[in-house]
């Protein structure tokens, strides 16, 4: 079955270091694949994208990887601050029509 | 700006009852979603919609129905609500001129029903 995969524990790490949350898939070959920020009582707000034919994405302190033959994309934060604080939650488009299948998300907590 | 947004951002109601909520955008886009979060399972599709009077099933769509009158609005309604509809709905809008779009939601509505 698909399947799309990411830490259900939480990430804890200090001011200033960088966060790296993955995101796994399975049964799928996505074209594209993106990243939102959750924060609480709040709807997803969309970060990244990335296409199957790049392997890195960057804006600002923010860097998307994509790896199709490993299926997973990593998603880093450099230098995180107390703000990075929320849940990101990884999306891909199965069978086109921009239908989003989401992962259940990771919270990060960035800690002074 | 352009924005999303949804109303009631809370309702209780109980079982068997039918419930409306309400998505407005101002983006002009001709997608829009509706899905259910709930812990554990993520973001759920529930109806989707490419354009006025086009409706689509999603993933967990029994139970469920949306109409598309115009491009600003896809109401969700639960005709009949149970306790298993218990959830945090989030709407969506995406412009239609590819696969690669990204989704602008609302702040959802908590729906509990008893």
């Amino acid at each position: 079955s698909q399947k799309i995969e990411q830490n259900s524990e939480a990430l804890n790490i200090q001011e200033g270091k960088t966060a790296t949350l993955t995101c796994n898939y399975t049964n799928y070959s996505p074209a594209y694949l993106q990243w939102y920020r959750q924060d609480p009582g709040r709807g997803p707000v969309f970060l990244l994208l990335i296409r199957e034919n790049e392997k890195e994405k960057r804006k600002e302190r923010l860097k998307v990887t994509f790896d199709t033959t490993l299926k997973q994309s990593l998603f880093h934060i450099t230098a995180s601050q107390p703000a990075d604080s929320a849940t990101y939650l990884c999306a891909l488009d199965p069978g086109g029509g921009n239908k989003l299948t989401f992962g259940t998300g990771t919270q990060l907590k960035v800690e002074l | 700006d352009a924005e999303i947004t949804q109303s009631p951002r809370h309702k209780i109601t109980e079982t068997g009852r039918q419930v409306t909520l309400a998505c407005h955008q101002t983006w002009n886009h001709n997608n829009m979603f509706w899905y259910r979060q709930d812990l554990g399972h993520g973001l759920r599709l529930i109806h989707y919609s490419y354009g006025v009077q086009d409706t689509n099933k999603g993933e967990v769509s029994d139970g469920y129905s949306v109409s598309r009158s115009n491009t600003e609005d896809l109401p969700l309604t639960l005709e009949s609500a149970a306790s298993s509809q218990t959830s945090v709905y989030f709407c969506a809008s995406s412009a239609g001129t590819g696969n690669n779009q990204p989704q602008h939601f609302g702040d959802g509505t908590r729906l509990s029903i008893l």
